[in-house]
């Protein structure tokens, strides 16, 4: 059962534009909604995180928007850059029990110059 | 920042083998996780420990057991491998339970081929 449903599954943009990704959840349980980067041969890491009592978190050009009536976030990448170019993870969690993170599927992310 | 260390980058292993992973993180963490990372499936949860010698089954804990033996190392152990677990590894570390932070640091991964 895929408790976190990401799309697209992958994504081309062009130098300069926006890349958006989608997210929604099933368990209103979750109430931390984290944003992994990964690179090719690395680790995911964390690039950006939001709790559901604000609608928007911006961080340079990464934007997070929830919508928690529609169980939906998504991640804005403005302007983007061949830099960008990485696979990406929506996730989600709460803060009861052990706090176990469920993943999306992965959206990969190509910026072409 | 926190480093996780795991073992090997590849490995190739026959059908049947007993295989160990290691992972080991600096940072003195009480949560370890082991996740597998597949094309098309995301990452998902095999096995997690939030203290020496406890751990807690993931999504997908079939074929696979843990060891804890130590806070900074974490081990996954594939008993007897088979082909369908040929996969991308990867061990996380995160802060205590009640931390505000609920950041996972990643390992770079080891990718295991199953003969």
């Amino acid at each position: 059962q895929q408790q976190v449903k990401q799309s697209p599954q992958s994504l081309i943009v062009q130098k300069g534009g926006i890349s958006i990704i989608n997210c929604a959840y099933e368990n209103t349980a979750f109430d931390y909604f984290p944003w992994y980067q990964q690179f090719p041969g690395k680790g995911p890491a964390l690039l950006i995180a939001i709790r559901p009592d604000v609608s928007e978190k911006k961080e340079g050009r990464f934007t997070i928007s929830f919508n928690k009536s529609a169980k939906q976030f998504s991640l804005h990448i403005m302007d983007s850059q061949p830099g960008d170019s990485a696979t990406y993870f929506c996730a989600a969690s709460s803060s009861g029990g052990y706090q176990k993170v469920t993943f999306g599927t992965g959206t990969k992310l190509q910026v072409i110059p | 920042d926190v480093k996780v260390t795991q073992s090997s980058r590849y490995l190739v292993k026959r059908t049947g083998e007993k295989v160990f992973l290691e992972c080991v993180q600096d940072m003195d963490h009480e949560n370890m996780f082991w996740y597998r990372q597949d094309p098309g499936l995301g990452l998902r949860l095999i096995y997690f420990s939030y203290d020496v010698k406890m751990k807690e089954k993931g999504d997908i804990p079939e074929g696979y057991s843990v060891s804890r033996e130590k806070k900074e190392r974490f081990s996954l152990i594939l008993e007897s491998a088979s082909t369908n677990q040929t996969s991308m590894y990867l061990c996380a570390s995160r802060g205590a339970i009640y931390a505000t932070n609920e950041k996972l640091f990643f390992g770079s991964g080891t990718q295991l081929s199953v003969l």
